[in-house]
């Protein structure tokens, strides 16, 4: 079975470009989370879908936009880059909506804004 | 105060020898706990989940105490597989909806 597969892996963008980092969950899992996780910081939550409907929304700027497609895939995008938005952003899924045993991550998109 | 706070770190152990991480939460509404592991450059992966009952999984211990909003994780005889970064996480849910809140983690290097 594949595990949380997220692309692209790494991207190199410049201030005020906009990105779309995509994300495809395990089989059967219907909840779809996004974190941002700032070099020597534990990961920031940002979004929660579930059932492709927003769940839940971190404190971050309205720059940052999310949707669940109806294949349980979400993508992730940000617009107006700043260079404080260079980070690795990490996708997550979870079968339930309240995470009671925890995610499984994919390997991350790395973002470097320039 | 920060929702999770952890041990600033690094921690710097030879092989075999047991160390401890703490880990405490603000909320009191918070339903469950885990202990993830990121090794660097790398996504974190579930270590273990956290009972009131404690727990415990080959040479990992994890505890908790909801009175004092403290979570622990335990290692014995340290290897050196198990150099990497430990974040204590807890479920939180609310009107923001439900979601894992971090620690910074706490860095472990495991030398021979």
């Amino acid at each position: 079975d594949a595990g949380v597969t997220q692309s692209p892996t790494h991207l190199i963008k410049t201030r005020g470009q906009h990105v779309t980092l995509r994300c495809s969950p395990i089989s059967g899992h219907k909840s779809v989370s996004w974190y941002q996780q700032v070099l020597g910081q534990g990961p920031q939550f940002i979004f929660q879908y579930y059932e492709k409907e927003e769940r839940g929304r971190g404190n971050f700027p309205d720059r940052f936009s999310a949707r669940q497609f109806p294949n349980y895939s979400s993508e992730l995008n940000v617009n107006a880059l700043l260079l404080g938005d260079s980070a690795l952003y990490l996708c997550a899924s979870s079968f339930d909506w309240d995470f009671r045993y925890g995610y499984t991550f994919g390997s991350g998109t790395r973002l470097t804004v320039v | 105060r920060k929702e999770v706070e952890q041990d600033p770190g690094p921690f710097n152990v030879p092989e075999g020898a047991t160390v401890a991480f703490n880990c405490t939460y603000s909320n009191s509404a918070s339903q469950s706990f885990f202990w993830y592991r990121q090794d660097c450059r790398k996504e974190p992966k579930l270590l273990m989940s956290v009972y009131s009952s404690g727990n415990e999984d080959g040479r990992f211990t994890a505890q908790l105490n909801r009175a004092s909003q403290y979570i622990s994780l335990l290692i014995r005889d340290s290897k050196l597989s198990d150099s990497a970064t430990y974040l204590c996480v807890v479920n939180v849910g609310g009107q923001a909806g439900t979601a894992l809140i971090f620690g910074k983690g706490t860095t472990l290097s495991v030398s021979s």
